[in-house]
């Protein structure tokens, strides 16, 4: 059975820092692809990033609005992947899920989120 | 980045009803769309991938149509257990993008 479970999260003032984990099993960790997605309270779902593996050199991407400022990486030893979140501001409060991104022939293009965690918190105020 | 735009933001209906939800693409993207459904409380669950393959274990009253920049989510007979919110994927960019969900109320 997959499973993935993240966690970290927390209460931590503007312009802190906050890393959350996500421990996956049931699967192939060092051959997947892995995302985080955030959805703020009451809103709706944003891509935050992605991991490639380590075929793909671990080569990560970012969405515009956290580039620069959250960096994610991985353990493939540990089945884990991370997301540091650095220079945290009010609009990055949001529930925090971790996601395993599948692509190729079967599902046409990459990013497909065919598992998710259950999410983890992270509240950002003073 | 290619914005989703989904259509209703919120359809009430009832036990049994076809439902229909639209998600437009402001650029083409083939076939590169997922539709997910989301509970209170709980993570999103795929359930259609590459616009019109259902995946896994979803019931086959749940179907996708569409390629290019217009895309539907079907339900042929609405369940008790579908009232959730609904989201579109794009995934034919390097950065996916997601529409803004339509909630399916209880009418």
């Amino acid at each position: 059975e997959v499973q993935l479970v993240e966690s970290g999260g927390g209460l931590v003032q503007p312009g802190g820092s906050l890393r959350l984990s996500c421990a996956a099993s049931g699967f192939t960790f060092s051959d997947s692809y892995m995302d985080w997605v955030r959805q703020a309270p009451g809103k709706g779902l944003e891509w935050v990033g992605r991991s490639r593996n380590k075929a793909n050199t671990y080569t990560t991407e970012y969405a515009a609005s956290v580039k620069g400022r959250f960096t994610i990486s991985r353990d493939d030893s540990k089945n884990s992947l991370y997301l540091q979140m650095n220079s945290l501001k009010t609009e990055d409060t949001a529930v925090y899920y971790c996601a395993r991104s599948v692509g190729g022939h079967d599902y046409g293009g990459l990013g497909v989120l065919d598992y998710w965690g259950q999410g983890t918190l992270v509240t950002v105020s003073s | 980045d290619i914005q989703m735009t989904q259509s209703p933001s919120t359809l009430s209906a009832s036990v049994g009803d076809r439902v229909t939800i639209t998600c437009r693409a402001s650029q083409s993207i083939s076939s590169w769309l997922a539709w997910y459904q989301q509970k209170p409380g709980k993570a999103p669950n795929l359930l259609i991938y590459k616009a019109s393959s259902l995946q896994s274990g979803v019931p086959s009253r749940f179907s996708g149509s569409g390629s290019g920049t217009e895309f539907t989510l079907t339900i042929s007979s609405l369940q008790p257990d579908d009232f959730a919110t609904y989201y579109c994927q794009q995934y034919n960019s390097y950065s996916p993008t997601f529409g803004q969900g339509t909630k399916v109320e209880i009418k």
